[in-house]
């Protein structure tokens, strides 16, 4: 139990390219759903945190004009890249969470994006 | 001071050796604990999931909380090659607030 699938896994695309990303909890219903960054060899660095039918939460520092989360169900949020540049070139999480209070997350596979 | 202080290794082990992987954190109000397992250009997988003090065992792997001390472990017995990764705690109290660790390189060699 607890599958969260994200897609795609890999994007290569052109500079000022806005690039999409889905992630979806197959089997529980997600209340929260977190998207992460990733940098070779550095942990998770957490950039914005949603909940089902309001509007994200943006941690210090993440453009939330650059960066649009969108959580309009409890198994779907998309994490919309604007405009990208080689500089967003990154290793994106989404994880998952239910509405339980005590229940940990639970992450997708990543998606790997690289800007020309 | 971080939250969550997490040595990033590398930790090279033979394979069948008892692995221990620590944590340490500085807010007595997480009361959840978490391990997860990386592998290179993967999402973490949970591998563990306890509250407050004391032990969970899952097949090789043993999760161990020591509020007191605010320090956790993971033991992996008789590891393997495939343990080999990264590996990240996290902990939480109440809310959505996550604290990981920096996460602990392993290498099991056969």
């Amino acid at each position: 139990g607890a599958v969260v699938s994200q897609h795609p896994s890999r994007v290569i695309c052109k500079s000022g390219t806005s690039v999409k990303i889905e992630c979806r909890s197959l089997d529980f219903q997600a209340t929260t759903m977190f998207w992460y960054r990733q940098f070779p060899k550095q942990s998770l660095m957490l950039m914005a945190t949603s909940n089902e039918g309001s509007k994200a939460t943006y941690e210090q520092g993440v453009e939330k004009d650059k960066f649009l989360i969108n959580h309009a169900s409890l198994t779907l949020s998309t994490l919309t890249v604007t405009s990208a540049h080689p500089e967003d070139s990154s290793f994106y999480i989404c994880s998952a969470r239910s509405d339980s209070s005590n229940q940990p997350q639970h992450f997708g596979d990543g998606t790997r994006l690289s800007i020309l | 001071q971080k939250e969550v202080e997490q040595d990033p290794g590398p930790l090279s082990v033979p394979e069948g050796a008892i692995v221990s992987l620590n944590c340490t954190y500085s807010n007595s109000a997480f009361q959840y604990f978490m391990w997860y397992r990386q592998y290179s250009r993967k999402g973490p997988e949970l591998l563990m999931y306890t509250y407050s003090s004391g032990n969970k065992e899952d097949g090789r792997f043993t999760a161990q909380v020591d509020k007191s001390s605010k320090y956790i472990s993971l033991f992996i017995r008789d590891s393997q090659p495939s343990d080999s990764a990264t590996y990240l705690c996290a902990m939480t109290g109440l809310g959505n607030k996550f604290y990981f660790g920096s996460g602990t390189k392993l290498n099991v060699k056969p």
